[in-house]
């Protein structure tokens, strides 16, 4: 149980373009998803908090109009690195929890590159 | 946001040895959390603790909930290759904080 999958594992974009990953929590619902972003030989910095049906609540320093974030359903949610630039190449990190409960299952990351 | 201080920060071990690695935090927290992460992957859950002082096993890992609520510490005996990866800790309280990391390496 508590299966958190993410699409795609990896792309690579044109920079200007813009990158949609999905992170569904596929045995479980999830009230509470979490977008993480890690850099080489680093912890795991936490980008923003999405609750279902509601904003998207950004950590200090995250561009909410760079980092689009989508929570339509307890299942789903969505970022969109919209006009990626290079900078923005990274590894991408997603994560659920269930209410009333404190862990996070974590799905298994998209590795992004922007050209 | 605050993260959590591991040490160490990295270990390099023979195959067959014990290994110890601990957490702290300046605040107290409800849950303590073990990860590991494999490269290129998501971290996975490795065990979870509830209360303070509590002792739990998952095979060859054992963790602690230290009683002070702001640390916990991870043990791994008799490690493996397949051990290797990097360990994570992380405290939940009203958010969730995650570790430094503790990067394992086991010597064949």
């Amino acid at each position: 149980g508590a299966v958190v999958s993410q699409h795609p594992s990896w792309v690579i974009c044109k920079s200007g373009t813009s990158v949609k990953i999905e992170c569904r929590s596929l045995d479980f619902q999830a009230t509470t998803m979490f977008w993480y972003r890690q850099f080489p030989k680093q912890s795991l910095m936490l980008m923003a908090t999405s609750n279902e049906g509601s904003k998207a609540t950004y950590e200090q320093g995250v561009e909410k109009d760079k980092f689009l974030i989508n929570h339509a359903s307890l299942t789903l949610s969505t970022l969109t690195v919209t006009s990626a630039h290079p900078e923005d190449s990274s590894f991408y990190i997603c994560s659920a929890r269930v209410a009333d409960y404190n862990e996070q299952f974590f799905g298994p990351g998209t590795r992004l590159t922007v050209l | 946001g605050q993260q959590l201080n591991q040490s160490p920060q990295s270990m390099f071990i023979q195959e067959g040895e014990d290994v110890s690695m601990n957490c702290t935090s300046s605040s107290i927290f409800n849950t303590w959390l073990w990860y590991k992460q494999d490269p290129g992957e998501g971290p996975v859950l490795l065990i979870a603790l509830y209360k303070a002082g509590e002792l739990t096993s998952n095979g060859r890992l054992t963790a602690q909930f230290g009683i002070t609520r702001k640390d916990s510490f991870l043990n791994i005996s008799a490690s493996i290759p397949s051990d290797v990866g990097i360990y994570f800790c992380a405290g939940t309280g009203n958010q969730f904080y995650f570790g430094t990391g503790t990067s394992l390496t086991v010597i064949p």
